[in-house]
């Protein structure tokens, strides 16, 4: 399966504190994009990262990507409670046009 | 910002009835996506559509499923005959570009739940 797997499942942290979360897949990758989902609602395109980049950043987010461990990693800094939600990756392989997501992290930030 | 949308946001049928779920992609993309989420599960790929034709689709895009541009601005997805297990949240998606190139963020509207009784 090509699907990425996020890991932790769920992770709860207090306010300022940074979250990390993890995306394994299997197949060799074209890129990876990280979404958010607030509970019951749709998905927020939050990073693309391309298989021949290694780290990039948007504002308090910090992606990287090791093709070599086939991992990929969003680090969220000084969290807030607005970012409690549920973070996806999702995976284009090859030629292909779908995105094939994880079951993804269930972030809580505790105020 | 450009979005995308979709219509209607929560629609309740009885099985064995089609419903038809709307979706304007962002104005200048080319490739439209399904993508559906069973409650409490991962978002899984339906079909994507280039050109006017279907270009992929999984499994679970069988006969009740079929997806059409009627105009130059809508995207739906039609199941003719609803079953209990399609009850899902359904995004439509849009990309400026498709496989030929690497940086296609897939842009996502903000769902229809679809709830089969």
């Amino acid at each position: 399966s090509q699907q990425g797997e996020e890991d932790p499942q769920a992770l709860s942290i207090q306010e300022g504190e940074n979250a990390t979360m993890n995306c394994s897949y299997k197949t060799s990758i074209n890129n990876l994009q990280w979404y958010r989902q607030n509970s019951g609602r749709g998905l927020v395109h939050l990073i693309l990262i391309r298989s021949n980049e290694r780290e990039k950043h948007s504002g308090r987010l910090r992606v990287t990507l090791d093709t070599s461990k086939k991992s990929s990693s969003l680090l969220i800094t000084a969290s807030r409670a607005a970012d409690t939600a549920s973070y996806f990756c999702a995976i284009k392989s090859g030629y292909g046009q779908n995105f094939v997501f994880g079951p993804g992290t269930r972030l809580s930030v505790l105020p | 910002e450009p979005e995308v949308t979709q219509t209607p946001s929560h629609q309740v049928t009885q099985m064995g009835q089609e419903v038809i779920l709307r979706c304007v992609p962002i104005s200048n993309h080319l490739y439209f996506y399904w993508y559906r989420q069973i409650l409490g599960q991962k978002v899984e790929f339906l079909v994507s559509f280039y050109n006017n034709e279907i270009s992929e689709k999984s499994e679970i895009f069988d006969d009740q499923f079929s997806v059409e541009r009627p105009d130059g601005s809508n995207f739906t997805l039609k199941i003719r005959s609803t079953k209990l297990e399609d009850s899902a949240m359904y995004f439509c998606a849009s990309s400026e570009v498709g496989w030929k190139g690497s940086t296609d963020t897939q842009y996502f509207g903000p769902g229809t739940r679809l709830t089969v009784l």
